[in-house]
């Protein structure tokens, strides 16, 4: 089945404790992104890569790393996580840019 | 860069009634999806449509994209069809900015039993 599959589900954490959240597809797309979701905000791009070595700043991108060693993997890294990160986290991937995106089932962090 | 507006922002409707939920964007674009975000939180895609008319059972969607907007249509709601509705654009040109969607701040809709 072709999905995109992020991990954890959830995740509670403390400030300062440095995570990972993996991010995974199986379309064999080029292009990743990392988007969060906010009450009132909505959905906004943190991250994208456009193949493997190349990613790129998003409208949100303070406070995160991400890093495309291989196609299928695109993790977004909080190295020191703060409060005002806790959201809800989908990774998306698509053939192109403006192709359609298909989401993974995102994940709800809460820093505290 | 380019604004989504989705309007209406909420609407409540009795099962079995017709919707239509409307994205307005500001600039030319050569993406736009529509969303569905259940009560667990996932996102659906329900249609890929930058341009011309699509049906998929009781959704369809219209997009205009000379007039820069788009439509989405609900027939015999359900109350299975509960949550927001998103509209997302990729513009056409990003004038150097981020690539990817811009999303709309949605619409939430409540269909009652």
């Amino acid at each position: 089945e072709a999905q995109v599959t992020q991990n954890p589900r959830y995740l509670i954490t403390v400030t300062g404790k440095k995570l990972t959240v993996t991010c995974s597809q199986n379309m064999n797309h080029e292009y990743m992104s990392w988007y969060r979701q906010d009450p009132g905000l909505g959905l906004r791009q943190i991250y994208y890569s456009m193949n493997v070595e190349v990613t790129d700043k998003g409208d949100v991108p303070e406070g995160y790393k991400v890093s495309r060693k291989e196609k299928r993997n695109f993790p977004l890294i909080l190295e020191s996580p703060s409060p005002n990160q806790t959201s809800l986290y989908f990774c998306a991937s698509s053939f192109g840019g403006n192709t359609e995106a298909f989401f993974g089932q995102g994940t709800r962090l809460t820093v505290v | 860069g380019i604004q989504v507006e989705q309007s209406p922002p909420d609407l409540i409707l009795q099962e079995g009634a017709n919707s239509t939920l409307r994205c307005n964007f500001s600039d030319s674009v050569n993406n736009l999806q529509w969303f569905h975000q259940n009560p667990w939180g996932q996102l659906i895609n329900l249609f890929y449509i930058p341009s011309g008319t699509k049906q998929n059972g009781r959704l369809s969607a219209t997009t205009v994209a000379t007039e820069r907007y788009s439509l989405l249509y609900i027939s015999s709601s359900q109350t299975t069809d509960s949550g927001v509705y998103f509209c997302a654009v990729g513009a056409l040109y990003s004038g150097g900015g981020a690539d990817g969607l811009t999303f709309g701040k949605g619409t939430h809709l409540i269909i009652q039993p």
